[in-house]
């Protein structure tokens, strides 16, 4: 079967550097996309990778290496509004949206 | 503002009720969404409409009926629901359905509680 994993929660600390991973298993690969949910909000766009390597934008930063199924969001100079929690998703080969069930980030003060 | 908009964004209903959601987008996009997000599991998709045609049921209860009479309207009509059925609805929308990094864009959601 296809399946998404990631952490389903993490903390870290106001001004800090905090990682949340994705590790994916799909019929086929077609991109892999990360969305930050704030609670009781839509899912809002955050990165796509479809090439190996690291995407960066803003504090925000993400990574995928295919070959081991395994991708990456970075956040940097942490703030209090990134509490959230960040979606992984990945395209297979049919173009189907395959969703990890979510990472909730902690901020503290 | 998401650029899709759903209403109501809270439904209380009886098992016994019918309600509709709505869902609009104003993003120019070709291809609408219902997604099905409970908490701590992944999001689930239930239908695809791709120009006004149906292309995914994804094994979704006859409870949950959709319909789409054109590209920028979405609804999900409601009849006969369980208590399991209570969950945060998302509506979403992309330029089109499959190919490449086409971006889908989320609405905030209607949360639905099945009494």
């Amino acid at each position: 079967g296809q399946n998404i994993d990631q952490p389903t929660e993490m903390t870290a600390t106001e001004g800090a550097i905090v990682q949340i991973n994705c590790t994916y298993q799909t019929s086929g690969f077609n991109g892999l996309f990360w969305y930050q949910q704030h609670a009781g909000e839509a899912p809002t766009f955050l990165s796509y990778n479809v090439l190996d390597g690291l995407e960066e934008k803003g504090r925000f930063s993400s990574f995928l290496s295919r070959s081991k199924g395994y991708s990456y969001l970075l956040l940097k100079e942490l703030q209090m509004k990134d509490s959230a929690s960040y979606l992984c998703a990945v395209k297979d080969s049919n173009y189907q949206l395959i969703w990890g069930a979510g990472t909730k980030l902690i901020i503290k003060p | 503002e998401t650029g899709v908009t759903q209403t109501p964004r809270h439904l209380v209903m009886g098992m016994t009720n019918k309600k509709s959601l709505k869902c609009e987008q104003h993003l120019g996009h070709n291809a609408m969404y219902w997604y099905k997000q409970s908490a701590k599991k992944p999001l689930e998709l239930m239908f695809v409409y791709n120009f006004k045609e149906q292309t995914e049921n994804n094994s979704v209860p006859s409870r949950f009926s959709p319909e789409c009479p054109n590209s920028s309207h979405l609804f999900l009509h409601l009849h006969t629901l369980q208590p399991e059925d209570s969950a945060l609805y998302l509506c979403a929308s992309s330029q089109i359905k499959g190919a490449g990094g086409n971006t889908i864009y989320f609405g905030e959601g209607s949360w639905l509680t099945v009494v």
